[in-house]
């Protein structure tokens, strides 16, 4: 069975660069067509979707958060990554990446917080 | 970008008891392509509807989604006492994805 597992660094000084991997295991991200993605959700709040990639690369970003946002992919360790410069508070959130975004969000991986503060 | 408004906020039922769920929509989603998903405190979103009407793998008969165009609607049959959650819509039509700000279901 499919599973995601987030890992990266839970606390970033603003301005630096939040970083985040997505681990898939249980099967091939390469396969079925999927396109993978980033979503968060800031303490107490609603989500918000960040980007999602295709396998060959092909990446969609969130408009509002373009200018900042990079998701990338690595197949060949059947994983893919989030980085996000500039931090601000504002961007405190619990981080989800799930396999989803030109369908819908079916399978999740469990969420790793991560806080910006100096 | 398409903006999704869910209503109620908060709805306060007890188990047994019906609850609708409502989700408007700022433009035509097109091909219904809306999802519905359950989060529970701590815990990841889990998707419960996809295309309007179509329960995802697992999901019991008693959840179940309708509407097309703007206006889409979540029915609870009967209430257990675990589908006391956080309930979010989600479109997935237009480029940007964007969810609704949720509606919260508990205990009354």
């Amino acid at each position: 069975q499919l599973q995601l597992q987030e890992s990266g660094s839970g606390l970033v000084k603003p301005s630096q660069t939040l970083s985040l991997t997505c681990a898939v295991s249980g099967g091939s991200i390469s396969s079925g067509g999927y396109s993978w993605s980033w979503i968060r959700q800031p303490p107490g709040k609603g989500l918000e979707w960040i980007g999602y990639i295709y396998h060959t690369g092909s990446t969609y970003y969130n408009p509002s958060l373009e200018s900042r946002v990079t998701v990338s992919i690595d197949t060949s360790k059947n994983q893919f990554s989030l980085n996000l410069r500039s931090a601000t508070a504002a961007d405190t959130a619990v981080y989800y990446c799930a396999r989803g975004g030109s369908r819908p969000f079916d399978i999740w991986g469990q969420g790793t917080m991560v806080t910006v503060s100096s | 970008e398409i903006v999704l408004t869910q209503s109620p906020g908060t709805l306060s039922l007890s188990p047994g008891e019906r609850a609708t769920l409502s989700c408007r929509a700022s433009q035509r989603v097109s091909s219904s392509y809306l999802a519905w998903y359950q989060q529970k405190p701590g815990q990841a979103p889990r998707l419960l509807i996809y295309g309007a009407s179509n329960r995802a793998t697992g999901i019991p008969d008693r959840f179940s989604g309708s509407g097309s165009g703007t206006d889409f609607t979540l029915t609870i049959s009967r209430l257990e006492p675990e589908d006391f959650a956080v309930y979010y819509c989600q479109q997935y039509a237009s480029s940007t994805r964007t969810f609704g700000q949720g509606t919260k279901v508990e205990i009354k």
